[in-house]
């Protein structure tokens, strides 16, 4: 199906472990991003690319790594997983306007024990 | 340091009548407000938006109105209904760095019969 999708949906890990979460999108976006949500923060933005290759940091970057080698896919990696890495994470994409309408996936719940 | 806030976690309206949630920003720099919807277990979805330049933009039962003075934006909702219930966030990209999208901290709306 068209659109943008999560991997996995849920997930539980241990301190210090090394997380992957994958974003797919079939529109071609040019823009894809990843934000976390937390109970009185909202939405805060950790990474995003504007292109394949290009990637750039958001407002709470410390602690993931990310990459775009293909424009439909942008994975999030916990290179050592903490306890206040615990969130639902969401990726979107856009288009390449300057009034960005996000679309997103359904979000990745992650629990580091 | 939140530069889009939503102060009020919650709001609970009546069927029929008017929703009113309000959004703050300080960064003098934002030029395009965004409001977005989110039911449980789904990404968010894109509701209306509105550009600096004007003051209300209006789409069906939704309206968003910007006080730029005030550094202040608001979404009203009417007539509410059930299916209105739901987290919503209000976000805002500034000039020059229309990359990132910055949320609020959201607001949870139930509207009961």
């Amino acid at each position: 199906d068209a659109g943008i999708t999560q991997s996995p949906r849920y997930k539980i890990t241990e301190t210090g472990r090394q997380v992957t979460l994958m974003c797919h999108q079939t529109w071609s976006h040019s823009y894809m991003f990843w934000y976390r949500q937390d109970l009185g923060h909202g939405l805060r933005l950790i990474y995003y690319s504007a292109a394949a290759d290009i990637t750039d940091k958001g407002e709470v970057p410390d602690g993931y790594v990310v990459s775009r080698s293909k424009t439909e896919n942008f994975p999030l990696t916990l290179e050592s997983a903490t306890r206040s890495q615990t969130s639902v994470y969401f990726c979107a994409s856009r288009v390449k306007t300057v009034s960005g309408e996000l679309f997103f996936g359904e979000g990745s719940r992650l629990t580091v024990l | 340091d939140q530069q889009v806030k939503q102060n009020s976690p919650s709001l609970s309206v009546q069927e029929g009548r008017i929703s009113i949630l309000n959004c703050d920003y300080t960064n003098s720099m934002f030029d395009y407000f965004l409001w977005y919807k989110k039911y449980p277990a789904e990404g968010p979805t894109f509701l209306i938006s509105i550009s600096s330049i004007k003051d209300k933009n209006e789409d069906g039962r939704f309206t968003v109105f910007l006080n730029k003075s005030a550094k202040h934006l608001s979404l009203h909702i009417v007539p509410s209904q059930p299916g209105d219930s739901a987290v919503y966030f209000c976000a805002a990209s500034a000039l020059g760095d229309t990359d990132k999208l910055i949320f609020g901290t959201g607001t949870r709306l139930q509207v009961f019969p």
